[in-house]
């Protein structure tokens, strides 16, 4: 079966730590995302990348950081620098650029803090 | 500024009623438009979407939804409301980058 997933499915973090969300598709599909979750607030992009190799901050990237060195994979690295992780992450993907494509998503990953 | 707007935070219908999510747009020219169900804990699912054509678009799950150019809406709909239509509902508009309304939570009761 295709699609996307997401490990862990909970993630804890102690002050100070660096954690990273795993994101793999097998979808073959060019771009992926990271939205960050909030009670009340959607979905806010947090980085995107359209081919291998190749990212783009979206509207909250400070304090995380990403790579995309395979097709398959984009990881998410919250940083020590973002003060308030607390949230649930999702991961998406699409057939190439945002523009026109639907965005699939994965099941998502919710980071607390300890 | 351009933005997607979800006027009713929570809904709560009754198992068999019809339901109307609204779906409110602000951009210059027409967007493509989505409708995503998210489960408690879990990922986004595209109910359907709509990128030209008939303005009235059948999706999964027997919903649908029409945009009404005049309004800026992409409203969603079904006619008969099941239990396990419990979520909450995401509209999202793409005309560049993809931007997802707040939700609606949807409470089906017995």
């Amino acid at each position: 079966d295709g699609g996307i997933t997401q490990s862990p499915k909970y993630l804890f973090r102690k002050e100070g730590q660096n954690v990273t969300l795993s994101c793999e598709q097998n979808l073959n599909h060019d771009a992926m995302y990271w939205y960050r979750q909030d009670p009340g607030q959607g979905l806010r992009l947090i980085y995107y990348s359209q081919i291998v190799n190749d990212f783009q901050k979206g509207d909250i990237a400070e304090g995380y950081s990403v790579s995309r060195e395979k097709k398959e994979s984009f990881p998410l690295t919250v940083t020590s620098a973002q003060k308030n992780p607390t949230a649930f992450y999702l991961c998406a993907s699409s057939m190439r650029s945002p523009y026109q494509e639907t965005q699939y998503f994965g099941p998502g990953t919710r980071l607390l803090v300890l | 500024a351009q933005s997607v707007t979800q006027p009713d935070i929570h809904i709560t219908v009754s198992e068999g009623a019809s339901l109307e999510l609204r779906c409110n747009y602000s951009y210059g020219a027409t967007p493509y438009l989505f409708w995503y169900v998210q489960s408690p804990g879990q990922g986004l699912q595209l109910l359907l979407k709509y990128f030209s054509g008939d303005t009235l678009v059948q999706g999964i799950k027997g919903f649908e939804a029409e945009f009404k150019r005049s309004q800026s809406s992409f409203n969603l709909r079904k006619p008969s409301v099941h239990w396990s239509d419990a979520a909450e509902y995401f509209c999202a508009v793409d005309r560049g980058d993809m931007r997802f309304g707040a939700g609606t939570r949807l409470t089906v009761k017995p």
